[in-house]
């Protein structure tokens, strides 16, 4: 199975900081890479697929890059509402998440 | 809209079984693959069972399979787990998620979960 590994596990930033979130793939998988974020008590909302596409209705300060086993999930200018725990899913065989990045208020 | 509804979560014994549904609507059911994703409490997210839009296709984590069945009415516009041989690590929220139009694996959209919490 492959493994996907998110870091860090977590990271405090304020609100208009650059954060930058990467997942690492225990194998090749392109560029068939989703990320999500997730509130307390709700479910995961789509932000970015393949890799880099942005999910319609989500804001353009999310950005997805990388293919092959390294990529990252940049926001560009935090916002209150971007504070929440984010996956990173590989879909080129079956499907596994990361373990999550909780984003968190300094 | 889209709307992924579950239901049938509870309290349950080791040993014992439960069903849930996920009622769906917004959208073509029939026309779309679907699946159940599950998160344990304080934990990440796992994936448990797909199912083709047709039902003809089934895959289930290894950590279910044998336990866990997964089906679909599509006349009534519903998704079911059937859940059996329950252990205490099955404890978790039990999220339906759909398949994007597209033949490819990741969840454009997700149910508000439906928690199973199997302790004696």
């Amino acid at each position: 199975a492959i493994r996907m590994t998110q870091s860090p596990s977590s990271l405090s930033a304020s609100t208009g900081d650059r954060v930058t979130i990467t997942c690492r793939a225990s194998q090749g998988i392109s560029s068939y890479l989703a990320w999500y974020q997730q509130k307390p008590g709700k479910a995961p909302k789509l932000l970015i697929y393949a890799a880099s596409t942005l999910q319609s209705g989500v804001p353009s300060r999310f950005s997805g890059s990388g293919s092959g086993t390294d990529f990252t999930l940049t926001i560009s200018c935090l916002q209150s509402e971007d504070f929440a725990t984010y996956y990173c899913q590989q879909y080129y065989s079956y499907r596994t998440f990361g373990q999550g990045t909780k984003v968190e208020i300094k | 809209e889209v709307q992924l509804v579950e239901s049938g979560g509870g309290l349950v014994q080791p040993g014992g079984s439960l069903r849930l549904s996920c009622a769906a609507s917004g959208f073509t059911f029939s026309s779309y693959e679907m699946n159940w994703v599950r998160q344990a409490p304080g934990k990440g997210l796992e994936w448990v069972s797909y199912i083709s839009s047709s039902g003809s296709t089934i895959y289930y984590a290894d950590s279910v399979k044998g336990r866990f069945t997964i089906s679909r009415d599509n006349a009534k516009n519903s998704l079911y787990l059937q859940m059996n041989s329950l252990r205490a690590e099955d404890t978790a929220v039990y999220y339906c998620a759909r398949d994007p139009p597209t033949v490819v694996n990741y969840f454009d959209y997700w149910g508000q979960g439906t928690l199973v919490t199997v302790s004696s």
